[in-house]
C-alpha cells in the first residue's frame, strides 16, 4: 500500500544543532502533513504542505516538497531538549476517498 | 479545553471479553477518526466518520465496532479480545472530510492478557 517513509528511523544530536528529516512516498498527492508525537502522548500536527507548495515555514519549522521526486524534508531549527519526540509524515492520496497515510516516524533525541 | 478526549486512558483486560473506547471532541469538527498504533509506533487507520456517517472502514475484524452518536463523539466498541489488540488507539478528528489537518486525542494504550 502507499506509504510515506521516513528517513532516517532514528536521529540524536546536540541542543543547538539542526534537524533533518526526510520522507518519501509513492503516488500523487494533494497535501503532505507533518506531526509530531512525544512519548505517551497523541500527534500533534505542525505543519500541511499542498502539493503546488514546495517550501512552507513556521516558527523554527521549515518543510520542503519536490514532487517529482515524491519527497519531503523537515528541518528543525536550533533544536532543543523539548523538540525529543518522534516525528510522522502523512500523505493525502490524490485519487479518491482514500484516508491520510501516515509513515513509520523518525524518532529525533535532542540532547542537552 | 480539552480539544480531543477519549476514556479510558488505560485498559487492561482478559482476552475474550469486551471493552468499549470512548472518544469526543469539543471543536465543531464534522469528520472523525480512529487509528490503532502498534508496538513499532506504526499507526493505522481503522473508521472514520463524517456527520454520523461512516465514511472509511479499512481492513478491520468485524469485532470492532465503531458508533457514532453525533458528530461529537465516536466511540470504539472491540468484542472478544484478542492478545493481538494491544496497541494504543487514537481518536481524532478534522473540520471536514478530505484531510485536512487532524486533532488527536491522548490515546488508549489497551493490554490483552
Amino acid at each position: 500500500s502507499q506509504q510515506g517513509e521516513e528517513d532516517p528511523q532514528a536521529l540524536s544530536i546536540q541542543e543547538g544543532e539542526n534537524a533533518t528529516m526526510n520522507c518519501s512516498y509513492k503516488t500523487s498527492i494533494n497535501n503532505l502533513q507533518w506531526y509530531r508525537q512525544n512519548s505517551g502522548r497523541g500527534l500533534v500536527h505542525l505543519i500541511l504542505i499542498r502539493s503546488n507548495e514546495r517550501e512552507k515555514h513556521s516558527g523554527r519549522l521549515r518543510v520542503t516538497l519536490d514532487t517529482s521526486k515524491k519527497s519531503s524534508s523537515l528541518l528543525i531549527t536550533a533544536s532543543r531538549a523539548a523538540d525529543t519526540a518522534s516525528y510522522f509524515c502523512a500523505t493525502d492520496p490524490l485519487s479518491g476517498n482514500t484516508p491520510l497515510v501516515f509513515g513509520k516516524g523518525t524518532r529525533l533525541s535532542v540532547i542537552a | 479545553d480539552t480539544a480531543v478526549s477519549q476514556t479510558p486512558k488505560y485498559l487492561v483486560t482478559q482476552m475474550g471479553n469486551d471493552k468499549s473506547i470512548k472518544c469526543e471532541q469539543n471543536l465543531g469538527h464534522d469528520t472523525m477518526y480512529w487509528y490503532k498504533q502498534d508496538s513499532k509506533k506504526f499507526l493505522k487507520i481503522m473508521f472514520s466518520y463524517n456527520n454520523k456517517e461512516l465514511i472509511i472502514n479499512e481492513t478491520v475484524p468485524n469485532r470492532f465496532s465503531p458508533k457514532s452518536p453525533d458528530k461529537a463523539h465516536l466511540n470504539l466498541h472491540i468484542n472478544s479480545l484478542e492478545l493481538g489488540d494491544s496497541a494504543v488507539y487514537f481518536c481524532a478528528s478534522s473540520f471536514h472530510r478530505g484531510n485536512y489537518e487532524q486533532y488527536f486525542g491522548p490515546g488508549t494504550r489497551l493490554t490483552v492478557t
